[in-house]
């Protein structure tokens, strides 16, 4: 199993370009998450699925971050337009249930200049 | 609301040393509790879980963690650490409910010095 598959490793953009974040789970998983990690804030829940229903959304910073999941293999988080204070580690996990440790990604290392 | 807590920004432990690690949490309900190790540039990679049964868990590496419910603390120890421990250490608590998430402590720091 390759685990939670997340591209680019990273990314460098300038202000007000739109970034898109990939992540592929691990196949089986019916749970999808997005977090976010910086130094001030820590690891932050973005968003999470079950079932490739968006379930909480209520940590998504503002309307300029979305995110969506066509299918059970492949989840997307998009910035539009992206900012200096964007600039963190982005994760992405998946897990098997509701008591199911998480598998968590690489990473995708964004800066925003 | 969920939250977890750990007081503790970085702990410095010899090796060889027992060491531990403090968690603690509110949550409403039973809790769900994780730990999660991570190291440079790396993910967060699942050391242990306590979601019923004994109160003492065992994970990866000889970690293991207790869970204490009166004082809503889930503690990381190991008996005798190693250089290659330091890293950056993660509580998660979760309520055992459906519709919610890991939430996450701000992390510790651990150095493990030869």
């Amino acid at each position: 199993d390759a685990g939670v598959i997340q591209s680019p490793r990273h990314e460098v953009t300038e202000m007000g370009q739109e970034v898109t974040l990939r992540c592929k789970p691990i196949s089986g998983h019916d749970y999808l998450f997005w977090y976010r990690q910086t130094m001030m804030r820590g690891l932050e829940l973005l968003i999470y699925f079950n079932n490739n229903v968006p379930i909480d959304d209520s940590g998504m910073p503002e309307d300029r971050f979305s995110a969506k999941m066509p299918n059970a293999s492949f989840s997307t988080l998009k910035i539009q337009p992206s900012e200096p204070r964007d600039s963190a580690v982005y994760f992405c996990a998946s897990s098997s249930g509701t008591g199911a440790g998480y598998t968590f990604g690489s990473g995708t290392r964004l800066t925003v200049v | 609301a969920q939250s977890v807590a750990q007081p503790e920004d970085q702990v410095n432990v010899a090796e060889g040393n027992p060491l531990t690690v403090k968690c603690t949490y509110s949550v409403s309900g039973n809790p769900y509790l994780f730990w999660y190790v991570q190291y440079p540039n790396r993910g967060l990679q699942f050391l242990l879980k306590y979601i019923t049964g004994d109160n003492l868990v065992k994970g990866s590496y000889g970690f293991e963690a207790e869970f204490n419910k009166s004082q809503t603390s889930f503690h990381l120890k190991k008996p005798s650490a190693l250089v290659s421990d330091s890293a950056l250490y993660f509580c998660a608590v979760r309520a055992n409910q459906a519709g919610t998430a890991l939430i996450f402590g701000k992390g510790t720091t651990l150095s493990v010095s030869s």
